[in-house]
């Protein structure tokens, strides 16, 4: 069964500090991950894209890294602002036979504090 | 920017009532995707539509029906509302073939 599993389920850092949160995933054949950013009462909003052959994509301060081999991703976000609290998703789009299906993480709750 | 919008943020509905919620899209996608968000399980897929007139079940298609008459418009109908309806309903656009998808905010509905 495919499954997007995401670590920590929240996380409370102060601004101005780093933070890396975890994707591990069983999906395959795999295609691509996208990282979205989910705030408040929002609809998500995709930050990267990252495909089988790409180890690592930056997006101003968030960098997400992917190791195919041990279906693994970060998301690092560097120099935490206020702006950055909210609810990060982890999706792994799978290769099926009646085309693309994606698999969404329950995702990561951050908050950034003063 | 590519816009969503979903017609209701808030929807507050009794028990057996028939439902619509709206969506419509600004960018001339031909995907278009519902979805509902619950706490501890993330986002699952409800129904999705690759053309007009076209629909195809997601997961958890039980309990709801789409429409998709207009490119633009994408509906999802509950017939009969019951509390296990409960929940954010997430629409969502996108290009074909691993485009991103692009959300509307939201509509949370509470059937009681």
């Amino acid at each position: 069964k495919n499954q997007v599993e995401q670590s920590p389920q929240s996380l409370i850092i102060l601004e101005g500090k780093n933070c890396t949160l975890q994707c591990n995933y069983t999906v395959s054949p795999f295609s691509n991950l996208r990282w979205y950013k989910q705030d408040t009462g929002r609809g998500p909003v995709s930050l990267t894209i990252m495909t089988f052959s790409e180890n690592t994509k930056s997006n101003g301060r968030y960098t997400a890294t992917l190791d195919a081999d041990t279906k693994q991703s970060s998301l690092h976000i560097t120099a935490s602002q206020l702006s950055d609290s909210a609810s990060y998703i982890c999706v792994v789009t799978g290769v099926t036979g009646g085309g693309n299906k994606l698999t969404f993480g329950t995702g990561t709750q951050l908050k950034v504090e003063l | 920017d590519v816009k969503v919008t979903q017609s209701s943020r808030y929807l507050v509905k009794r028990t057996g009532e028939k439902v619509f919620l709206e969506c419509v899209q600004d960018m001339d996608h031909e995907n278009m995707f519902w979805y509902r968000q619950d706490p501890g399980l993330g986002l699952r897929l409800i129904y999705f539509s690759y053309d007009v007139k076209m629909k195809e079940k997601g997961d958890i298609p039980e309990g709801y029906s789409v429409s998709r008459e207009k490119k633009e418009r994408f509906s999802l109908i509950l017939e009969s509302a019951s509390t296990n309806q409960t929940s954010m309903y997430l629409c969502a656009s996108s290009r074909p073939l691993n485009s991103p998808l692009h959300f509307g905010n939201g509509t949370r509905l509470t059937v009681t």
